[in-house]
């Protein structure tokens, strides 16, 4: 059973500095992985996908990396503004999961403080 | 326009009442889903659809019936509401084989609360 793990859970940072955000997973046989952003009563934002076939992807500040044969993700989201305040998630798909089902982590809570 | 929308945003209702929760998206997407999110904030599936049919059944309680009119939509009837039932509901879509793709999309999520 795929499980989804992140390490820190909540994180604070001065304005400026880069962000490090941690995902590991227990199975590497996946589709693809999704990195979200959810604000507090708002539902997720997708950030990046990473296909398998992929080692990572890049939007603006972020930078996300995918280890499939370790289990591992990171999102680097670079010169953090308190705008970046927020929960991130991961999430992968399974390859041998029906459906398509995303399987989440538990997020890393961030406050980057002005 | 909006991607994928859910009605209501907030719910609050008493136990043992029905309600439902609606999702569209206008994405063309052929595969929609509800997911839960406890107060413990870990998101978990209830349900997929693919066209229209029953993909995923995540050993939720019969008490939710989903229902898919057509693969727009993805409606969440719940019944005999109970206190556990209490949190944030997302409708989420996607296109078939995610592997070419650009992954879900969700909608922002109907806070439902039990009293």
């Amino acid at each position: 059973k795929q499980e989804v793990t992140q390490i820190p859970a909540a994180l604070s940072v001065p304005e400026g500095e880069n962000l490090v955000l941690n995902c590991s997973f227990t199975d590497s046989a996946i589709y693809n992985l999704q990195w979200f952003r959810q604000d507090p009563g708002k539902g997720l934002t997708s950030l990046l996908l990473i296909q398998s076939s992929q080692r990572e992807q890049t939007s603006g500040r972020l930078n996300a990396s995918l280890d499939k044969s370790s289990g591992r993700s990171t999102l680097y989201i670079a010169a953090s503004q308190p705008g970046d305040s927020a929960t991130y998630l991961c999430a992968v798909i399974p390859v041998r999961a029906a459906g398509n089902k995303l399987t989440f982590g538990g997020g890393t809570r961030v406050l980057v403080k002005p | 326009d909006t991607a994928v929308s859910q009605t209501p945003k907030y719910l609050v209702t008493q136990m043992g009442n029905d309600k439902s929760i609606k999702c569209e998206q206008n994405l063309g997407h052929d595969t929609m889903y509800w997911y839960k999110q406890d107060s413990k904030k870990f998101l978990k599936i209830m349900f997929s659809y693919n066209n229209k049919e029953l993909i995923i059944n995540e050993t939720v309680p019969n008490r939710f019936s989903p229902k898919s009119p057509d693969k727009a939509h993805l409606n969440l009837h719940i019944n005999s509401l109970e206190l556990g039932d209490s949190a944030v509901y997302f409708c989420a879509s996607s296109q078939g084989a995610l592997v070419a793709n650009g992954g879900y999309t969700f909608g922002s999520g109907t806070r439902l609360t039990v009293v």
